[in-house]
């Protein structure tokens, strides 16, 4: 079965960092894109970053809201992504879900999705 | 960046139901306009893509129909499991996707 399980959430204080990982069962994670979405407390869903297959040369893309801050990255020999963010900002709190864009839906529509990890800024 | 917003924002239904949520497009987006479902505490789930093309494993009661700027949910017969809160997702921007704001379905 295919899953896909975010971890490393935590309170950090504003300013601080922390690396958010995604881990892949049941399928191989280089061979899907892979997009990072964030929900805000009582809020709606929004785009983080998105990092291609590494057969497709791994382009990356992030939200304004992140570039510069976050960074997206692969192993393939993990099956993970993972997502650095740096410079934190209590804007950035939310439960961070990670999720799987399969070839065959087109760009950006994804079909399974993690349980979210939860990010609180605060000091 | 493209906008997209959802009405309306919630609505108060009864099992059986026919319920229809629209999405509007701040530019014409052709039929790059998909559907999730997500219930609280859980993830979203991809109901619709493609503007009408169901996900497999998704009830046939849910469809989507538009193009262009604006597209509608439909969900023909309302059953339990369907109270959710329902987001529409334009994934025709390179820069990235856009979601709705959503729509809450409640009893």
């Amino acid at each position: 079965e295919v899953h896909l399980v975010e971890s490393g959430g935590a309170l950090v204080q504003p300013g601080g960092s922390l690396r958010l990982s995604c881990e892949a069962s049941g399928f191989t994670v280089s061979t899907f894109n892979i997009n990072w979405v964030r929900q805000a407390p009582g809020k709606g869903l929004e785009w983080v970053s998105y990092i291609s297959s590494s057969s497709s040369g791994s382009t990356i893309y992030y939200a304004d809201s992140v570039k510069g801050r976050f960074t997206i990255s692969g192993d393939s020999a993990k099956n993970s992504v993972y997502l650095q963010m740096n410079s934190l900002r209590a804007e950035d709190t939310a439960v961070y879900f990670c999720a799987r864009e399969p070839p065959w839906l087109g760009e950006f529509i994804m079909d399974v999705w993690g349980k979210g990890t939860t990010v609180t800024v605060s000091s | 960046d493209i906008q997209m917003t959802q009405s309306p924002s919630s609505l108060s239904a009864s099992v059986g139901d026919r319920v229809t949520i629209a999405c509007r497009a701040s530019e014409s987006i052709g039929t790059y306009l998909n559907w999730y479902q997500q219930k609280p505490g859980k993830a979203p789930k991809l109901l619709i893509y493609a503007a009408s093309s169901l996900q497999s494993g998704v009830p046939s009661g849910f469809s989507g129909s538009g193009s262009g700027t604006d597209f509608t949910l439909t969900i023909d017969s309302l059953q339990p499991d369907d109270f959710a809160t329902y987001f529409c997702q334009q994934s025709y921007s390179i820069g990235g996707p856009t979601f709705g704001g959503g729509t809450k379905v409640e009893i």
